[in-house]
């Protein structure tokens, strides 16, 4: 199993710009989660997903981030426009019903 | 806030055992104690997670207190590689995912 995907491993973008991330679950698991880290804030839970349909964002910044998940297996969390305060370290985990997180590698972000 | 409370940083030496403390005395019946670990420039990995009863598996060891106010993670014989942040965490199954990490315990193991 090549665990959760997540695309682009970097990224460097400035102000304004629209930012998207990618994410490919592991197969067969039916929540999505993504996270994003910072050394102020930690962990925090963004959104997440259970057969595709979201189920809380409470944790999403503002309108600027939306997240969406068209399959089982492609997730996408978009940010537009950008902004620096937006640099940080996004994860993607995902899970078969109600147990142990996987996470990807995460996306480094940078907004310059 | 936090419902776990870790030492902020642990030292150990190669192929000795690391305990790795947990206090969550708030804890309640239907919470788990999960614990994953966070290697440099990597996203968090699961350990273990345990009820009532002591856990075994091929990457540690988790001893519960009877009260279950706290706990321990038990790396038996450390190697370099397990230098990593270690996140204790309590949830219920039927909870949603609002996971709180705390800062967790940054271990070093020394050679």
């Amino acid at each position: 199993d090549a665990g959760v995907i997540q695309s682009p491993r970097h990224e460097v973008t400035e102000m304004g710009q629209e930012v998207t991330l990618r994410c490919k679950p592991i197969s067969g698991h039916d929540y999505l989660f993504w996270y994003r880290q910072t050394m102020m804030r930690g962990l925090e839970l963004l959104i997440y997903f259970n057969n595709n349909v979201p189920i809380d964002d409470s944790g999403m910044p503002e309108d600027r981030f939306s997240a969406k998940m068209p399959n089982a297996s492609f997730s996408t969390l978009k940010i537009q426009p950008s902004e620096p305060r937006d640099s940080a370290v996004y994860f993607c985990a995902s899970s078969s019903a109600n147990e142990k997180l996987f996470f990807g590698s995460g996306t480094q972000l940078s907004v310059l | 806030d936090a419902k776990t409370t870790q030492p902020p940083s642990m030292d150990c030496a190669e192929g000795r055992a690391a305990n790795l403390p947990c206090n969550h005395s708030t804890i309640s019946g239907n919470e788990y104690v999960y614990w994953y670990r966070q290697i440099h420039s990597q996203g968090p990995q699961y350990i273990i997670h345990g009820l009532k009863n002591n856990e075994t598996n091929e990457m540690a060891s988790l001893i519960i207190t009877e009260d279950r106010k706290s706990s321990t993670l038990i790396l038996p014989h450390a190697t370099l590689r397990d230098t990593a942040v270690y996140y204790c965490i309590v949830r219920a199954m039927d909870s949603n995912y609002q996971l709180i990490w705390g800062a967790g315990t940054k271990l070093i193991i020394k050679p």
